[in-house]
């Protein structure tokens, strides 16, 4: 069984759109990371949340701790915001245990 | 550009043989990860390294191993290849050995095994 659920798996929204993608996780955490996929293979590192909320550009990550949920926003999505977004939790220890993506076609 | 650097960028060998995956991390950084993202497994986590030293094991097999060097580039070893084991092997560094610190991470390594 997977610690970590995202949803949906797969989503195409209009250019302009306002694009909401969760992360939702069956054990107490310390961290939690929000990675983009481009569709060329390389990973960038968009937020690591232990609470609240982060802002950078157009994206914002919510972390709720006790309803073990997290939510990555996409503001006046673009096409170039296409890519698989993964959500890994940091229980104790040292060790990301991943979700398993989802995959975001944005069109113009 | 992340900084992080990884060779080669594609592999291809047979079941049986053994390669070695390079790894040089940001300028500065002391902390590289391992990770392999596999079609049926998704990303997982292999192992990290942390100024020359085994800080975290996840889910690396007996016949996969890895170290990191006094100049702070790692290698990952992978032998007795199996068919399974094709997949990209990602690694990522950080400035320090906690890992919700931000990482940064290579372009990856595909590793086909025929």
């Amino acid at each position: 069984k997977n610690e970590v659920e995202q949803s949906p798996q797969n989503l195409t929204a209009q250019e302009g759109e306002f694009i909401t993608i969760n992360c939702s996780y069956s054990v107490g955490i310390s961290a939690l990371h929000w990675l983009q996929q481009h569709p060329g293979g390389g990973i960038v590192s968009l937020f690591m949340l232990s609470s609240g909320k982060k802002k950078h550009g157009r994206l914002i990550a919510t972390i709720n701790i006790q309803e073990k949920h997290s939510s990555l926003h996409i503001t006046a999505s673009h096409p170039r915001d296409s890519a698989v977004y993964i959500c890994a939790v940091l229980p104790t220890g040292n060790q990301f245990y991943f979700g398993t993506g989802t995959s975001l076609t944005v069109i113009p | 550009d992340s900084g992080v650097t990884q060779t080669p960028k594609h592999l291809i060998t047979a079941t049986g043989q053994r390669v070695t995956l390079r790894c040089s991390p940001r300028s500065g950084d002391l902390s590289v990860y391992w990770y392999q993202q596999s079609l049926d497994q998704g990303l997982q986590f292999l192992i990290q390294y942390y100024n020359g030293e085994e800080r975290a094991k996840g889910n690396i097999l007996e016949r996969f191993s890895a170290q990191q060097f006094p100049d702070l580039h790692s290698e990952l070893n992978l032998s007795s290849l199996e068919l399974g084991d094709s997949a990209l092997y990602f690694c990522a560094s950080s400035a320090s050995g906690v890992p919700y610190n931000e990482q940064f991470f290579g372009p990856g390594t595909r590793l086909t095994v025929l």
